[in-house]
């Protein structure tokens, strides 16, 4: 079973500011590495597929890179609706998530 | 409107069952995988299992191993998850996710459902 670590746990930043998250598989996923968003009562949202790859209307301040076994999440300037859950997910062996990076308003 | 859309949940005593339902639309369905994906109050989220398209590959968490079933009904749009000897720990809200791309038997998921809660509880 891969495991994957996200930190921090939680991450206090200020609107307008860079955040960056990280993902640690424990053992190489290669590029198969997702990255969700996650707002309270709603269901996860896909932002990064394949480590680097932006979903579908997710706006360009999203980035992500990465391949092996660390990964990155950045968004470049933080908007308040980004202020939310951040998990990432690899498909290299089954499916597993990492357990989640809080980004909080600080 | 591209959708899936859960039902099934429910309070279950200990020991019982359920089975839940996640009906598609707005897309060709039979091309997809289908997962299922739960989470616990104020918990992570953890992957429970995976059907193919043709059902020709499906896979179970460990966690949920002899005691869940997954199925797809293509004719239906639907797949269904049904849940036995549950206990405490299944307690949770449980969401049916697309995989991306098309044809792919794994990816990403790009479309969710809104969830249906599962709670089991004496």
């Amino acid at each position: 079973e891969i495991v994957l670590t996200q930190s921090p746990a939680t991450l206090s930043l200020s609107p307008g500011e860079r955040a960056t998250l990280s993902c640690r598989a424990s053992q190489s996923v290669s590029t198969y590495l997702a990255w969700y968003q996650q707002r309270p009562g709603q269901a996860p949202r896909l932002l990064i597929y394949d480590a680097s790859n932006r979903a579908t209307g997710i706006p360009a301040r999203f980035s992500g890179s990465g391949s092996g076994t660390d990964f990155t999440l950045t968004i470049s300037s933080l908007e308040a609706e980004d202020f939310a859950l951040y998990y990432c997910q690899q498909r290299s062996d089954v499916y597993s998530f990492g357990q989640g990076t809080k980004l909080e308003i600080k | 409107e591209v959708q899936l859309v859960e039902s099934g949940g429910g309070l279950v005593k200990p020991g019982g069952s359920l089975r839940l339902s996640c009906a598609a639309s707005g897309f060709s369905f039979s091309p997809f995988a289908i997962n299922w994906v739960r989470q616990a109050p104020g918990k992570g989220l953890e992957w429970v299992s995976s059907i193919s398209r043709n059902s020709d590959y499906i896979y179970y968490a460990d966690s949920v191993k002899g005691r869940f079933t997954i199925s797809r009904d293509d004719a239906k749009n639907s797949v269904y998850l049904q849940m036995n000897i549950l206990t405490a720990e299944d307690t949770a809200i449980y969401y049916c996710a697309r995989v991306f791309p098309r044809i792919a038997d794994r990816g990403s998921f790009d479309v969710w459902g809104q969830g249906t809660m599962v709670t089991v509880s004496s």
